[in-house]
């Protein structure tokens, strides 16, 4: 089925650094979704966009909707060692079910 | 605070036990749920989606009479893994959204260990 690629995979950090990852697919989309995961949680929503060229932020945390509607990325500023975690993107088109990256697993060195 | 309650958090039981996750949305009526499989160091995989008041649809791979779900009010949706074996293991995590232009918020997940 549909997939998006996300990258990096992993990420090893030194607190305080700035981080970057990025999802891209074939397919248009309609909405663009970052979600973070602690360990035996479930993914809680970190930021949500529904238009193309859209750039939100919350928090430390920016994330931009591609303009040709097939990419997105996520910045996190000025890193903590609570923003470990595994950062996955998600998107769909109307109510169709989530498509999702397969993570991004960030390690925060103090 | 939380949207999506799923209930229990984790289950260890023998293998052959059926066991039962529900998966509730917290003031708001969900007439569409998801339920997704997490295996360790992977993403989430879609099992089904759970219609209110219809059947469910399951993904390519996925055996209807093995993950039996019921989705009998719009709070509430629950996944019932039939006859568990060892293979079955794993997170599993329940969404729901409030509506078209709403993103999915996603339950605390329910570790399930089959001995």
């Amino acid at each position: 089925g549909q997939q998006l690629n996300q990258s990096p995979q992993s990420m090893f950090i030194q607190e305080g650094e700035d981080v970057s990852m990025n999802c891209t697919s074939s397919s248009i989309f309609n909405t663009w979704l970052w979600y973070k995961q602690d360990p035996g949680e479930g993914p809680v929503l970190l930021i949500a966009l529904y238009k193309a060229g859209e750039l939100t932020s919350n928090g430390r945390l920016t994330a931009q909707f591609g303009i040709t509607r097939k990419d997105s990325f996520l910045n996190i500023s000025a890193s903590i060692p609570s923003d470990v975690g595994i950062y996955f993107c998600a998107s769909n088109s109307g109510n169709t079910p989530l498509v999702f990256g397969k993570g991004t697993r960030l390690s925060v060195i103090a | 605070g939380a949207v999506v309650s799923q209930h229990p958090s984790w289950v260890i039981c023998k293998s052959g036990t059926s066991v039962k996750i529900e998966c509730r949305s917290l003031d708001f009526q969900a007439t569409t749920m998801f339920w997704y499989r997490q295996f360790p160091k992977q993403s989430l995989m879609l099992m089904a989606t759970s219609n209110e008041g219809s059947k469910a649809t399951y993904e390519q791979g996925v055996e209807k009479d093995k993950f039996l779900i019921n989705h009998a009010s719009l709070t509430l949706s629950t996944l019932t893994v039939t006859s568990a074996h060892p293979e079955d293991s794993s997170f599993y995590i329940c969404s729901a959204d409030r509506g078209l232009t709403q993103p999915q918020h996603f339950g605390d997940g329910t570790r399930l260990s089959i001995l």
